[in-house]
């Protein structure tokens, strides 16, 4: 089976744009969830989505925002770019079934640059 | 809170010699992973724990789960150039969220 692919694998963007970026699951996992990791704050949980519902969220603002599609892939939005957002962005899938189901199947991460 | 903390944050050993990392918690795991992010790769998945006083090992290394189910430890014996990275232990997160990661540890290794 594929792994995980997130696209782009870097990004360089300026204060206050917008950047989306995107993750294919492994084939058959419907869960995707998303991490921001940064040196300071180590690995971050965004939010899950399932079924194309977002499941869980974790503690950051609004300006991060995600969906996921009928084919489980699923995209993640930073709106209003800042400094402090430069890190590198982790996808992972799960089976959320069987006794993997909690298990991450991480992709290699897009790092963003915010400049 | 439901976060766990993992010590040391760094670790470095000369090759050949143990490397210990211990994953704590205030409460109660269902299970705990252990994750292993080479330099400049991403997190991935070594091992999950579920009972009480569980031993798992795999080659050099050895994952513990403790008694109460509130701290595990992996260690890995006669370290090689090849463990360097940072290994994570993560928690089921419940309502917060798939998994919770400790801040993890850094190990480097001297040939």
């Amino acid at each position: 089976k594929a792994g995980v692919t997130q696209t782009p694998r870097y990004l360089i963007k300026t204060r206050g744009q917008q950047v989306t970026l995107s993750c294919s699951p492994i084939s058959g996992h419907r869960s995707v969830s998303w991490y921001q990791q940064t040196p300071g704050q180590g690995l971050q949980f965004l939010f899950e989505y399932f079924s194309e519902t977002q499941r869980n969220k974790g503690n950051f603002p609004g300006r991060f925002s995600g969906r996921q599609f009928s084919n489980s892939r699923s995209e993640m939005n930073v709106s209003t770019l800042e400094l402090g957002d430069s890190a590198l962005y982790l996808c992972a899938s799960s089976p959320r079934q069987g006794v993997a189901k909690n298990i991450q199947y991480f992709g290699a991460g897009t790092r963003l640059s915010v400049l | 809170g439901q976060q766990v903390m993992q010590i040391p944050q760094y670790q470095h050993v000369q090759e050949g010699e143990d490397f210990t990392t211990y994953c704590n918690s205030s409460t109660t795991l269902s299970n705990i992973q252990w994750y292993k992010q080479r330099p400049g790769g991403h997190p991935v998945f070594l091992i999950q724990l579920v009972k009480s006083g569980e031993v798992k090992k795999q080659k050099r290394l050895t994952f513990q789960f403790g008694e109460a189910k509130k701290n595990s430890s992996l260690h890995i014996t006669a370290t090689q150039t090849t463990d360097v990275g940072t290994y994570f232990c993560a928690r089921d997160g419940g309502s917060q969220g798939n998994l919770i990661f400790g801040k993890g540890t850094k190990l480097s290794v001297k040939p």
